[in-house]
């Protein structure tokens, strides 16, 4: 696609109950980004992935979070029982590649699925 | 999480004006990158800057990679009513990780 795409554009989940965020990255890119971004704060790291190699989940906040990339291309971020403080902007970004710099590492945005849990 | 020191966190300037600010970080980076972000938007990438040093310039904005590799600066010239919105800065490590981490944000509101 022209950009990254994030769906849906806006979620409200009650308390305890798993949701699922999707985020397709530009075509053709082979690293991909997840960011949360609370109500007037900068953007936090979740996790990321590059091609066939294993994920950084290392700013993943506890284990009701995780996320997969099929294929090399969509990535789904799950949240089981979410609780209120997950509300936020989650972010999805892509790349070109990773390598030691240049153009290709560049990260352009989606517009975000703010989550709202109730 | 981790996160780099973002300075002003905002500022009110006129229309016209100059506008500058800086992200600094005790670690070393090999990317920085700068974006606006405006409500209910994901962050627009604006500059992005590769080697110590480099200075690049888009339209009236121009950013630039500090020397000692752990700092960088965003310039805004005259600016404009539209240029309101929270900048970031991210930078990428140079070793361990390919994640990008992000400045606190600059707020800028623009009187017009």
């Amino acid at each position: 696609g022209a950009g990254v795409s994030q769906s849906p554009s806006n979620k409200v989940t009650e308390k305890g109950k798993d949701v699922e965020l999707r985020c397709d990255p530009i075509s053709g890119h082979t690293a991909l980004y997840w960011y949360r971004q609370s109500l007037g704060q900068g953007l936090e790291f979740l996790i990321y992935f590059q091609g066939n190699s294993a994920p950084d989940k290392s700013g993943l906040p506890s284990d009701r979070f995780s996320a997969e990339r099929t294929g090399g291309s969509v990535s789904t971020l799950t949240i089981q029982r979410t609780q209120q403080e997950d509300s936020a902007v989650y972010l999805c970004a892509s790349s070109a590649g990773l390598g030691s710099g240049g153009k290709d590492t560049e990260a352009f945005f989606g517009q975000g699925t703010r989550l709202t849990v109730v | 999480g981790q996160q780099l020191n973002q300075s002003p966190q905002s500022m009110f300037i006129q229309e016209g004006e100059d506008v500058s600010m800086n992200c600094t970080s005790s670690s070393i980076f090999n990317t920085w990158l700068w974006y606006k972000q405006d409500p209910g938007e994901g962050p627009v990438l604006l500059i992005a800057l590769y080697k110590a040093g480099e200075l690049t310039s888009n339209g009236r904005l121009t950013a630039q990679f500090g020397i000692t590799r752990k700092d960088s600066f965003l310039n805004i010239s005259a600016s404009i009513p539209s240029d309101v919105g929270i900048y970031f800065c991210a930078g990428r490590l140079t070793s361990g990780t390919y994640k990008y981490i992000f400045g606190t944000g600059t707020r800028l509101k623009v009187l017009a």
